[in-house]
């Protein structure tokens, strides 16, 4: 069955770049659907990023002020995430997920990434 | 950005209740309106999307109805696995957005 599964630093230092990556499995990201980024601060709730399909072409939210750049590699299977510039607002827990024709269908068991020097 | 408010934020209930849950969008989405259940520690899992199409492998007891702005998730009888966070979500247009939350306790 598909399954996703992030990946990355745990602890990330103020103003410096937020990295993750999402291991897809049991689907080829090549063969369609998008694939995004939704973040959870601690008690907080869903915010989504971004999001991209194999083909390019990807779309962020504007509340992240051009700080996100969100890409496939067709290659290992994966979706990666970079946030530049982070702060302690940042801190929260990441998911990447699998877009199927109308909803995020398919997620990771998400990553907390804790913003701090 | 479209706004999704969701009603109540919380709310009690008990094992058999009739529960409903209400979104509501701050412009027309026409049906582009997705329900997920996140359980503490968990990432969110599917459960309606377009408004009312249960996901493979839901219960019926978890349908979905509205059209427009106002949208609604109802719980037919509780059982004790549904005591958790539910969250709306418009993919009508960008950015994607998602309802606060709505935590039902027990």
């Amino acid at each position: 069955q598909v399954q996703l599964q992030e990946s990355g630093p745990g602890l990330v230092k103020p103003s410096e770049t937020l990295s993750l990556t999402c291991t897809v499995s049991g689907y080829s990201i090549s063969s369609g659907y998008y694939w995004g980024w939704i973040r959870q601060p601690p008690g907080q709730g869903l915010e989504w990023m971004g999001s991209t399909s194999h083909g390019g072409g990807a779309d962020y939210n504007p509340s992240l002020r051009g700080r996100v750049t969100i890409s496939v590699d067709t290659s290992h299977n994966e979706l990666s995430l970079r946030l530049r510039f982070v702060t302690a607002a940042d801190t929260a827990v990441y998911y990447c997920g699998r877009k199927g024709n109308y909803a995020y269908d398919y997620w990771g068991p998400g990553i907390l990434v804790t913003v701090s020097s | 950005d479209i706004q999704m408010t969701q009603s109540p934020s919380s709310l009690s209930a008990s094992v058999g209740d009739r529960v409903t849950i209400t979104c509501r969008a701050s412009q027309s989405i026409s049906t582009y309106l997705n329900w997920y259940v996140q359980k503490r520690g968990k990432a969110p899992k599917l459960l309606i999307y377009s408004t009312s199409n249960l996901y493979s492998g839901v219960p019926s007891r978890f349908s979905g109805s509205g059209s427009g702005t106002d949208f609604t998730l109802t719980i037919s009888s509780l059982q004790p696995e549904d005591f958790a966070t539910y969250y709306c979500h418009q993919t009508y247009s960008s950015p994607q957005t998602f309802g606060q939350g709505t935590r039902l306790d027990i």
